[in-house]
């Protein structure tokens, strides 16, 4: 069974600074894993994944994550953040062939001008 | 036009009552699930069917009941609320096992 664990409960940082937010996994078998990111009073939207190939991906709006399979870690990282960013980020994992998506408890990220 | 949507979006009770909340996805998928997301915004997977079998159930007290009509409607009835089960639930849809999975917006269930 896999489980999943963010390692920073908080990160406030300065708009324009960067930001990482780690995540680390378990599991016995080969992984799919995701960030999604929850704004206030909203649901969970997904901000990138990684299912196979390049370990590095990239989303949209600037942020990307790398899948380290011998550290088992998929850390989320944006070289320069936005008031906009502010909100709770997680991770989550599900092994290959398992119908099962599991969460970590969750990063929220305050950004401060 | 809305992937995942869950009625009602917001259900305040009194202890004790029964409830439904529903939800419907038009992606085509042949997987949904039912999410509780408590105070502390921890994300708990609930129940999960495939084609309208049930193939995941937690930890879950016997009063939640999930149901599937059809593999577009998950729906979840609650018998005799507790104000422990004031949290948001999600609903959430996806395509296999290799594919991430999609959100509805929640229902903020309240038990007073």
């Amino acid at each position: 069974a896999q489980s999943v664990t963010q390692l920073d409960s908080q990160v406030p940082v300065f708009e324009e600074a960067p930001v990482e937010l780690r995540c680390n996994y378990s599991s016995s078998v080969s992984v799919y894993l995701f960030w999604y990111v929850q704004y206030p009073n909203q649901g969970l939207q997904l901000l990138l994944k990684y299912l196979s190939g390049s370990t590095l991906v990239e989303s949209i709006n600037g942020f990307e994550a790398e899948f380290n399979k011998s550290q088992t870690s998929f850390h989320l990282r944006k070289p320069s953040v936005h008031i906009s960013d502010t909100a709770e980020y997680f991770c989550a994992v599900s092994d290959h062939g398992d119908y099962k998506l599991s969460f970590g408890a969750g990063t929220t990220v305050t950004v401060r001008a | 036009d809305t992937a995942v949507s869950q009625t009602p979006k917001y259900l305040v009770t009194q202890m004790g009552n029964d409830k439904s909340i529903k939800c419907e996805q038009n992606l085509g998928h042949d997987t949904m699930y039912w999410y509780k997301q408590d105070s502390k915004k921890f994300l708990k997977i609930m129940f999960s069917y495939n084609n309208k079998e049930l193939i995941i159930n937690e930890t879950v007290p016997n009063r939640f009941s999930p149901k599937s009509p059809d593999k577009a409607h998950l729906n979840l009835h609650i018998n005799s609320l507790e104000l422990g089960d004031s949290a948001v639930y999600f609903c959430a849809s996806r395509q296999g096992t290799n594919t991430e999975a999609f959100f509805g917006q929640g229902t903020r269930l309240t038990v007073v």
